[in-house]
């Protein structure tokens, strides 16, 4: 079993159409959730940063962490033809190593 | 956020031999990370590069194969040797801003082809 599961999709949605995106994972030490959008050909983008259980809000995206269900979500409303990206979550190792447990990613598709 | 460079940004090597990329990082940090991004997979970590001490692996990767360099706090290479066709991946160097807390960023990769 992989620490952190992500479906790969493609996930297709039309311009406007709020998109979820979401990670499970099986370590509850892992400390800080975080999602990168991914362009082709291009490296990982840092989107959001959460911490703790809840919602953290930044613009049209919402991260939502869910720690005793061991789940996170990616929300995108308004979505753009531009938010078609990989969207991989990721998640901080126990220890303060740096190290980073990613998802498979999820390639989205925003059609106009 | 942090300025990453990497060099190249891609490369079609021959099976046995051994290539180089260089990142370069516009500010000074202590942690440097090396990924590998196989296709359609996720990111693996390889190794973490700190300045002054030998890198730390992962399991399944080995110094060997994959001998890394930290000369200073804004530089680092990872050499992929000896490649075979199964190398063929994106190699990511990866920086955290030293804030206390996990935050890490990306340069853009480089994209190795092993024929």
């Amino acid at each position: 079993q992989k620490e952190v599961e992500q479906d790969p999709g493609p996930l297709s949605v039309p311009e406007g159409a709020i998109v979820s995106l979401n990670c499970t994972y099986s370590n509850s030490a892992f400390q800080y959730f975080m999602w990168y959008r991914q362009y082709s050909r291009k490296g990982p983008e840092l989107l959001m940063y959460t911490y703790s259980s809840g919602n953290k809000e930044d613009g049209r995206f919402t991260a939502q962490v869910d720690k005793s269900s061991k789940y996170i979500s990616l929300f995108i409303r308004d979505s753009q033809p531009s938010d078609s990206a990989t969207y991989l979550c990721a998640m901080s190792a126990p220890g303060n190593t740096g190290k980073l447990i990613f998802g498979q990613g999820t390639t989205l598709q925003v059609k106009p | 956020s942090a300025v990453i460079s990497q060099k190249p940004s891609r490369d079609i090597c021959q099976r046995g031999t051994s290539l180089t990329i260089q990142c370069q990082v516009d500010s000074q940090v202590t942690m440097m990370f090396w990924y590998r991004q196989q296709p359609g997979q996720s990111l693996t970590l390889i190794a973490t590069a700190n300045q002054g001490s030998e890198a730390t692996y992962e399991s399944g990767f080995v110094i060997d194969k994959f001998p890394i360099s930290r000369p200073n706090l804004t530089f680092s290479t990872l050499t992929v040797s000896n490649m075979s066709p199964e190398d063929s991946s994106i190699y990511l160097c990866s920086v955290d801003r030293d804030r206390g807390i996990t935050e890490a960023f990306f340069g853009q990769g480089t994209r190795l082809t092993v024929v």
